[in-house]
Order: C-alpha cells, then structure tokens, then sequence
C-alpha cells in the first residue's frame, strides 16, 4: 500500500523567508509524486512532479523539490515566500505507478506573514 | 492546454433530490477521469475511477448507488449524486489525464461545492 504524511498541518513564515513544506511517504514501487496548491473553493494547480530522472525537480512560481529515495521524503522548498504563497498544499503519489489516480497527504496551510 | 471544465461550481439541493455534476476535459481527450471528495479542511480522498465505455471502479467504503458516474465519451464525465442528504454536503473534484502522454499528470477540474438543505 503505498501513503504519504505530510509533517505540520500549518506552517507559517514571514514574507522573504525559507518555505519548506515535509513529504515522506510510502511506496512499495518507485514513486510518483507531485505537489498541488489549492486555494479556497478552486481545484487543484501542479507545482511540480518527480515522475524518474533528475531528483532535483523545479516547478512554477519558484518552487522546488528533491526526492530522496534513502530517506522517502519529497519536501517542497522555495527559497523567499511572497504573500501570494499563502494556500493549501497537498503533496501526492500517484497509486503503483499511475500519474493519474492519486493518495494525497492530510495537507500543510501555508501562512505569510507580512 | 490541457483544461478540465466542472459544471456547476456550486450548487445548493434539498435533501432527496439528485445533482449531476459535469467534468469535462475542454482540450484533450481522457480515457480515463478521477473523482474526489474533499471535506472542509481535510484532503482529497479518491471515490472513483471513471473510465470511458466501461463500468467505474469505485474506492473501498464508495457507495457506487449513491454516486452514479456515467463516461460516456472521451471529454465528459458526469457524477450524479442519488438521493442527497446533508451529509453528502462536500467539495467534489474531478481530474483528468491524457493517456496518449506518458509520464503526464492529471489535470484538475476547479470543483464543485455541493450543499444539501
């Protein structure tokens, strides 16, 4: 059975600072995960995927992730947070193989603070 | 590229009745569609995969008669949800993938806010 846990269900930090958001998850095959921002009432928008390849994966709006199979972890960084960060992510892995049909973690609310 | 459409965004019912919900993928075409439900403040969880032509397959604990899910072409699919009560009371999300693309994600819908009175 594969799952993911997301470390802190809300994380807060100032405009300007480090984010890092903490994905470890569970897999029996070799992942594929993604991270997905939601704000309120709207579906769901991709920030990025580590499908194979390159562990070091950059997605939109600066945001950045690094798979680490020895430690099963996929945690979202960007490096100076704006306000317009402040949502709901969801990091993902997609169920034995399949990029489509997803198991999300409980979630992390990103706050910024001015 | 690559934009899935639901219809209605919101949309308020008296308990007993059925809602249709519509999810469309506007640019490709999508063999296969994900429906999800997500309670306030809490993440998605899978309730089905619809899958053109054929039967969906319904998640564990999914009533698959109460959440009717009809793909009858490449670009629709509709979940109906029978008989609503409040607590089917939800936001309820469809995504969509591009086969004809390995390696591609699916593509999200930007929900329905479902409220039974």
């Amino acid at each position: 059975a594969q799952s993911v846990t997301q470390l802190g269900s809300h994380v807060s930090v100032s405009e300007g600072a480090l984010v890092l958001l903490r994905c470890n998850y569970s897999s029996s095959v070799p992942p594929y995960l993604f991270w997905y921002v939601q704000y309120p009432n709207q579906g769901l928008q991709l920030l990025l995927k580590y499908t194979t390849g390159a562990t070091l994966v950059k997605g939109i709006n600066g945001f950045e992730a690094e798979f680490k199979k020895s430690e099963t972890s996929f945690h979202l960084t960007k490096p100076s947070a704006h306000m317009s960060d402040a949502a709901e992510y969801f990091c993902a892995v997609g169920v034995s193989g399949n990029t489509g049909k997803l198991i999300f973690g409980q979630g992390t609310t990103l706050q910024v603070k001015p | 590229g690559a934009v899935v459409s639901q219809h209605p965004s919101w949309v308020i019912c008296k308990s007993g009745t059925s809602v249709k919900i519509e999810c469309r993928s506007l640019d490709f075409q999508a063999t296969t569609m994900f429906w999800y439900r997500q309670f306030p403040k809490q993440s998605l969880m899978l309730m089905a995969t619809s899958n053109e032509g054929s039967k969906a397959t319904y998640e564990q604990g999914v009533e698959k008669d109460k959440f009717l899910i009809n793909h009858a072409s490449l670009t629709l699919s509709t979940l109906t949800v029978t008989s609503a009560h409040p607590e089917d009371s939800s936001f309820y999300i469809c995504s969509a993938r591009d086969l004809r693309r390995t390696n591609t994600e699916a593509f999200f819908g930007q929900g329905t806010r479902l409220t039974v009175v």
